[in-house]
């Protein structure tokens, strides 16, 4: 029962380089989410996707991309990694439709830039 | 839009004792959801507790219910009988419609809170 798996779980770049960390899913949810960690700010939004092929900025998307692959991947890109970007990035899905359905988390990848 | 505001940056508490987190919320929708994850030092993120708006009642779990007040909005977590395995970072969650149709969740800044044997 994998749930939602990102890899890598640790990394670190020099300036300027780029990256992309991956996320899959394996609960067949539409929604998939990217949140960045950073202490004394809780989760933020980076982007969300309704569904494959759909992809939406959310609070703090500048200096990221990102591809809804299929269903079950969605990746984030960092073009030129920049020191702000350390952080500790979190990858969730959730079902769309009625009810209270929660997200569910990956276990976070942790990424310093230098 | 949505904020999510956690007022409590740390809080304490002794074993087996009550502790309250509180969280409360801006928004100008009637529907919405609201939740407690908890976030020990692995770093996963495991939903707690989980209240619908439209429901009165509140949600309670095991050793954990909220305090749910709508009209205020505020939603509180009490943890009873605490034990050392609930010491980690909560955060409180708000679930809104976002602009395609998917749900934005909104996340507060997080309490974190230490269990004193």
């Amino acid at each position: 029962n994998a749930g939602v798996t990102q890899t890598p779980k640790f990394q670190v770049l020099k300036t300027g380089q780029s990256m992309t960390l991956q996320c899959a899913q394996d609960m067949n949810h539409n929604s998939m989410y990217w949140y960045r960690q950073d202490p004394g700010m809780g989760l933020r939004l980076i982007y969300y996707s309704a569904s494959e092929g759909t992809t939406d900025k959310g609070e703090v998307p500048n200096g990221y991309n990102v591809s809804r692959l299929n269903k079950r991947e969605f990746s984030l890109r960092l073009e030129s990694a920049a020191p702000s970007q350390t952080s500790v990035y979190f990858c969730a899905s959730s079902r769309q439709g009625a009810g209270n359905q929660p997200q569910h988390f990956g276990d976070g990848t942790r990424l310093s830039i230098l | 839009a949505q904020t999510v505001t956690q007022s409590q940056p740390e809080m304490s508490v002794q074993e087996a004792e009550t502790v309250t987190l509180s969280c409360t919320y801006d928004t100008s929708e009637s529907d919405y959801y609201l939740f407690w994850y908890k976030q020990p030092p692995s770093r996963q993120m495991i939903l707690v507790i989980r209240q619908e708006a439209y429901k009165q009642q509140n949600a309670t779990e095991n050793r954990f219910s909220v305090n749910f007040q709508k009209a205020a909005k505020s939603f509180s977590l009490k943890i009873s009988d605490s034990q050392l395995g609930d010491a980690a970072m909560y955060f409180c969650a708000y679930r809104s419609v976002g602009t395609s149709g998917t749900y934005k969740y909104i996340f507060g800044t997080g309490t974190r809170l230490k269990v004193l044997a």
